[in-house]
């Protein structure tokens, strides 16, 4: 059974970094099958995909955040890892890590999730 | 970015009826190179990460009743619930995975009448 496992919730002051760790379990992520994905929920609110990457390290990202996003993975833990740089409270959201099937040679759907970090950004 | 609108925005049914969202796509969703419309549908209870439903528009995922189904093409699909379970109250959200970046519907939330 494919686990996702996120790092504890937090507070993040405003202009530093946020950061989060997923940790795989059940699966290699080496199968080459999968994107591997972040994607923010504010409360009461909608879904917003931040971005993925493949183990490759080949990475995509929402245009609305990319100058700020970094993701990362680590095969040989089978971790991957998001970085948000200069956060404000409109950062304040849960955060999920999630998998993506890949199909026909790109990211599709999401098929498992992690549990949700929510991240508070405040002074 | 393609924007995905779901309707209604809430929606309350009695038990054992069906229950039917919407999701409309600002441009079409389906790639003419494999025939696939790059649409899933995703089922969110309280205080847990989604859970996918359907996905390639009509496709169940393993595990899922029946009772959910998935249909449309193009720009506009359809999540059908043929007899509603007191256990889908929860919202539901559609994605289109056709763009980058994939994109959400704003969710439709489903009560019990």
């Amino acid at each position: 059974q494919v686990q996702l496992k996120q790092s504890d919730s937090g507070l993040v002051k405003p202009s530093q970094t946020l950061s989060l760790t997923c940790t795989v379990s059940g699966d290699s992520m080496n199968s080459g099958s999968y994107y591997w994905s972040w994607i923010r929920q504010p409360a009461g609110k909608g879904l917003e995909w931040i971005g993925r990457i493949f183990t490759s390290g080949s990475t995509n990202y929402n245009p609305s955040l990319k100058s700020r996003v970094t993701i990362s993975v680590d095969t040989s833990k089978n971790q991957f890892s998001l970085k948000l740089s200069s956060v404000t409270a409109a950062d304040t959201a849960v955060y999920y890590c999630a998998r993506e099937v890949r199909g026909y040679g790109s990211g599709t759907y999401v098929d498992y999730w992690g549990q949700g970090t929510l991240v508070t950004v405040s002074s | 970015d393609i924007v995905m609108t779901q309707s209604p925005d809430s929606l309350a049914v009695s038990l054992g009826e069906r229950a039917t969202i919407k999701c409309k796509s600002s441009q079409s969703v389906l790639y003419s190179s494999n025939n696939e419309n790059y649409l899933a549908w995703y089922q969110q209870k309280a205080g847990q990460p989604p859970k996918l439903l359907i996905y390639w528009a009509s496709t169940r995922e393993s595990g899922v009743p029946d009772r959910f189904s998935g249909s449309g093409s193009g720009t506009d699909f359809t999540l059908t619930i043929s007899s509603l379970q007191a256990e889908d109250v929860a919202v539901y959200y559609c994605q289109q995975y056709f763009g980058i970046p994939p994109t959400f519907g704003q969710g439709t939330r489903l009560e019990i009448k």
